[in-house]
């Protein structure tokens, strides 16, 4: 299994720009969520999904869109990148089943100058 | 009030001593509580569930304090590769993680 896989590793936008941050996991696991992560904070929830079609916000959507039709990916786009949404971007996934632990994918740090 | 609080540090702690952090949280509806643990420029990885009854596994040991809405984790004979930042996790019943700022511990030789 890959677990949870990011692309890219690294960005750089330009305000105003839109991207999408890839997310995949093959673990058949049906919550996958958002996060971004800044320094000396900790994660904040941006989106999730508990099934495929199904998604939801967290403690900082806007700016931020989702989608989930299939249980393996679940991209995040960015709409019109701000500069403060330079940041670590972490998505993760949680199987259905104790114990409820969160496989993270290794991070996309994006850079909005 | 962050609904999950912890010492920010760091804590500087020589190689071999005992170190112990604390977090607490709360929302009171919280089920289940992890630690993470996170290295510079990682992502998060798990280091150990929170049970009630309080759990060990080599040489870290957790405990969870309901009443009191309190978590522990507690490591002993500490290393060098121990220096991380050690992030707390409550979960409630809709599966919602809230994180911890972390609490960046240093081992020093």
């Amino acid at each position: 299994n890959a677990g949870v896989t990011q692309t890219p590793k690294f960005q750089v936008l330009k305000t105003g720009q839109s991207m999408t941050l890839q997310c995949a996991q093959d673990m058949n696991h049906e919550y996958m969520s958002w996060y971004r992560q800044d320094p000396g904070m900790g994660l904040r929830l941006i989106h999730y999904s508990v099934g495929a079609g199904i998604t939801d916000q967290g403690e900082v959507p806007n700016g931020y869109n989702v989608s989930r039709s299939t249980t393996e990916d679940f991209p995040l786009r960015l709409l019109s990148a701000a500069p403060s949404q330079t940041s670590v971007y972490f998505c993760a996934s949680i199987p259905g089943t104790p114990p409820y632990e969160q496989y993270f994918g290794p991070g996309t740090r994006l850079t909005v100058t | 009030r962050k609904e999950v609080e912890q010492d920010p540090g760091p804590f500087n702690v020589p190689e071999g001593a005992t170190v112990a952090f604390n977090c607490t949280y709360s929302n009171s509806a919280s089920q289940s509580f992890f630690w993470y643990r996170q290295d510079c420029r990682k992502e998060p990885k798990l280091l150990m569930s929170v049970y009630s009854s309080g759990n060990e596994d080599g040489r870290f040991t957790a405990q969870l304090n309901r009443a009191s809405q309190y978590i522990s984790l507690l490591i002993r004979d500490s290393k060098l590769s121990d220096s991380a930042t050690y992030l707390c996790v409550a979960m409630d019943s809709n599966y919602q993680l809230i994180w911890g700022a972390g609490t960046k511990l240093i081992i020093k030789p």
